[in-house]
């Protein structure tokens, strides 16, 4: 299992854009990369996901470079209900155990 | 997308006694589902994988005889907390793995808060 490591805390103030790294050194050639967001007393909610390169959707942007050691989580223009744990996760698709690391949290301010 | 629900959300139970909670993948057929419990401000911590129609896989150091798991259709998981005590007071939450808006994405539920007192 690639093992992640990600900052165990940011700050940002709304408006702003938050970029949050993640780092996967020894990930598999079939892995991917998946974010998840968790508010206290939730469960882990799916954010985005890619392979290589960018991913774009409604809510997020996700950058990995071209060796995939690394990825970046990206949210534009946060708002305080942004404040909340993010989990990057890696792994396969048949025998993949999602393993947590200790997440980043992100605290947004007024 | 893909929906997996828990049921209760909360419970509370007497010490000694056993409780049962439920993970069921609304959408989609989840052929293996993953159980974690979470303590206040930590990270998920894996308990263990049940593949549909076999026994389950349990991490180390965790009891497979306190904490049963059944998955015995492809849309509905049960993990039991047999003679609970209060240290096994936890969150709960499950996840699923199936053919759903990706194969590759897994899904969580909304998470269970077990009380023992």
């Amino acid at each position: 299992l690639a093992k992640t490591t990600q900052p165990i805390s940011m700050d940002s103030y709304e408006g702003q854009e938050v970029n949050i790294t993640c780092s996967h050194n020894n990930i598999a050639t079939n892995d991917y990369i998946t974010w998840y967001q968790q508010f206290p007393s939730q469960g882990p909610r799916f954010i985005i996901q890619g392979y290589k390169t960018k991913v774009t959707n409604e809510v997020a942007s996700l950058f990995i470079p071209a060796d995939r050691k690394s990825s970046t989580l990206s949210l534009p223009r946060v708002s305080l209900s942004d404040t909340a744990v993010y989990y990057c996760l890696v792994g396969g698709t048949r025998s993949y155990i999602p393993t947590f690391g200790r997440g980043t949290s992100l605290i947004v301010h007024p | 997308g893909a929906v997996v629900s828990q049921h209760p959300s909360r419970v509370i139970c007497k010490s000694g006694t056993s409780v049962k909670i439920e993970c069921r993948s609304l959408d989609f057929q989840a052929t293996t589902m993953f159980w974690y419990r979470q303590f206040p401000k930590q990270s998920l911590m894996l308990m263990a994988t049940s593949n549909e129609g076999s026994k389950a896989t349990y991490e180390q150091g965790v009891e497979k005889d306190k904490f049963l798991i059944n998955h015995a259709s492809l849309t509905l998981s049960t993990l039991t907390v047999t003679s609970a005590h209060p240290e096994d007071s936890s969150f709960y939450i499950c996840s699923a793995s199936g053919q759903a808006d990706s194969g590759n994405t897994i899904y969580f539920g909304e998470g269970s808060w077990l009380t023992v007192v």
